[in-house]
């Protein structure tokens, strides 16, 4: 069965500091991984998807992601963090398979940004 | 502005009484989605539609129903046989293999 791992549930970092996320995944067959943001009591928008082109994927408000075959990792990162980045994250992953276009969610990472 | 609309945004049931979660869309996408999101636990799936007329069961069906009538509306249905319905509801929709797309969620509570 697949599965994703988000490896921290709370991150703390300070604005203008380097954020990384971290997502490891199980795969029996290639998939197409994502990362969503949530702010409260709204849902879930995409902030960039992988789908086996370029290894480096780059997203929406300066995130990006780099999908590691080898290490089965899709970790999230951004340069310098933003006050507004506070949100939790989402690493989803999706496999192709019969039955159709099903997601596999994490249990989210929540990004505190601290002044 | 095409997306996704769920209503109401709060919602309270009482005990025993069935209450159905709104969710139309207008991006002319053909599959539905309906998750339940708990607290630490991410998102898990309820029922999903590919086409009109047609609905599957996902990982936590039990005590939830759907109808499919419409290619922009799939309203849910939680029924009392859910004994803790108490969750945020997030619907979805999306093109065949493309990313799906949430509306801003209904949150039911229990009176």
């Amino acid at each position: 069965a697949q599965s994703v791992t988000q490896l921290d549930s709370h991150v703390s970092v300070s604005e203008g500091t380097p954020v990384l996320l971290r997502c490891n995944y199980s795969s029996s067959y290639s998939p197409s991984l994502f990362w969503y943001v949530q702010h409260p009591n709204k849902g879930l928008q995409l902030l960039l998807k992988y789908t086996s082109a370029a290894t480096l994927v780059k997203g929406i408000n300066g995130f990006e992601a780099e999908f590691k075959k080898s290490e089965t990792s899709f970790h999230l990162t951004k340069p310098s963090a933003h006050m507004s980045d506070a949100a939790e994250y989402f690493c989803v992953v999706n496999y192709h398979t019969g039955g159709g276009n099903k997601l596999t969610f994490g249990t989210g990472t929540q990004l505190k940004v601290e002044l | 502005d095409g997306g996704i609309t769920q209503s109401p945004k709060y919602l309270f049931r009482k005990e025993g009484q069935n209450v159905t979660l709104s969710c139309e869309q207008n991006l002319n996408h053909d599959a539905m989605y309906w998750y339940r999101q708990d607290p630490g636990q991410g998102l898990r799936l309820i029922y999903y539609s590919q086409i009109v007329n047609d609905f599957q069961k996902g990982d936590i069906a039990e005590g939830y129903s759907v109808s499919r009538e419409k290619k922009e509306s799939f309203p849910l249905t939680v029924t009392s046989a859910q004994k803790n319905p108490t969750a945020f509801y997030l619907c979805a929709s999306s093109l065949v293999g493309q990313p799906q797309h949430f509306g801003d969620g209904t949150r039911l509570s229990i009176l």
